[in-house]
């Protein structure tokens, strides 16, 4: 059974442009949570949608924003990039039970 | 409001030495707490998990935690540790009817190990 898949695994953007990180769940799997990942910060929930629908909203701007296709694979996208953007962006599946995460490998975005 | 706290930054500890990581969490009911490991420009893995019954959960490469509600804490344990053990490793805590989708993690502790 294939994991949670992040692409693009690395990405450089100007300060000012726009990017959008896609992540496909586990087979089966209508949940998925984004999260955040700095040295200062730590680990802070984004977003996470379920069925299509936005679910939960963590305390971020609205130039962070994010969907989710009917296959479940999820985007989320970050308008007007600025210098503390720059991260490790994760993706988390949940099944059915919705008691546990599975985490993708990340997209490291570096604003420049 | 729920959050997660582990005390240690580093630890520094020798290859077949145990190892105790420490985590205190604070959650208006019973908590759902996990344990995940994160090496090096990865992705996190889960260790293990506490939904509820014995509180002592045993997980994946030879570590344990143990539940103390008295104390909020659930602490991982590996009785010897291997070099391949060094990593960082985050606490979460999740709401107990949707734990896997909005998890709450601690600022993390890094394992160096020492030969």
């Amino acid at each position: 059974k294939a994991g949670v898949t992040q692409t693009p695994r690395y990405l450089i953007k100007t300060r000012g442009q726009q990017v959008t990180l896609s992540c496909s769940p586990i087979s089966g799997h209508r949940s998925v949570s984004w999260y955040q990942q700095t040295p200062g910060q730590g680990l802070q929930f984004l977003f996470e949608y379920f069925s299509e629908t936005q679910r939960n909203k963590g305390n971020f701007p609205g130039r962070f924003s994010g969907r989710q296709f009917s296959n479940s694979r999820s985007e989320m996208n970050v308008s007007t990039l600025e210098l503390g953007d720059s991260a490790l962006y994760l993706c988390a599946s949940s099944g059915v039970s919705n008691t546990e995460a599975f985490f993708g490998q990340g997209t490291r975005l570096t604003v420049v | 409001a729920q959050s997660v706290t582990q005390p240690d930054i580093h630890i520094t500890v020798s290859e077949g030495a145990s190892l105790e990581l420490r985590c205190n969490y604070s959650y208006g009911a019973t908590p759902y707490l996990f344990w995940y490991v994160q090496s090096p420009g990865q992705g996190l893995q889960l260790l293990l998990k506490y939904f509820s019954g014995d509180t002592l959960v045993q997980g994946i490469k030879g570590f344990e935690a143990e539940f103390k509600r008295s104390q909020s804490s659930f602490n991982l344990r590996k009785p010897s540790v291997h070099w391949s053990d060094a990593a960082e490793y985050f606490c979460a805590v999740g709401a107990v009817q949707a734990a896997g989708n909005k998890l709450t993690f601690g600022g993390g502790t890094r394992v160096l190990v020492k030969p």
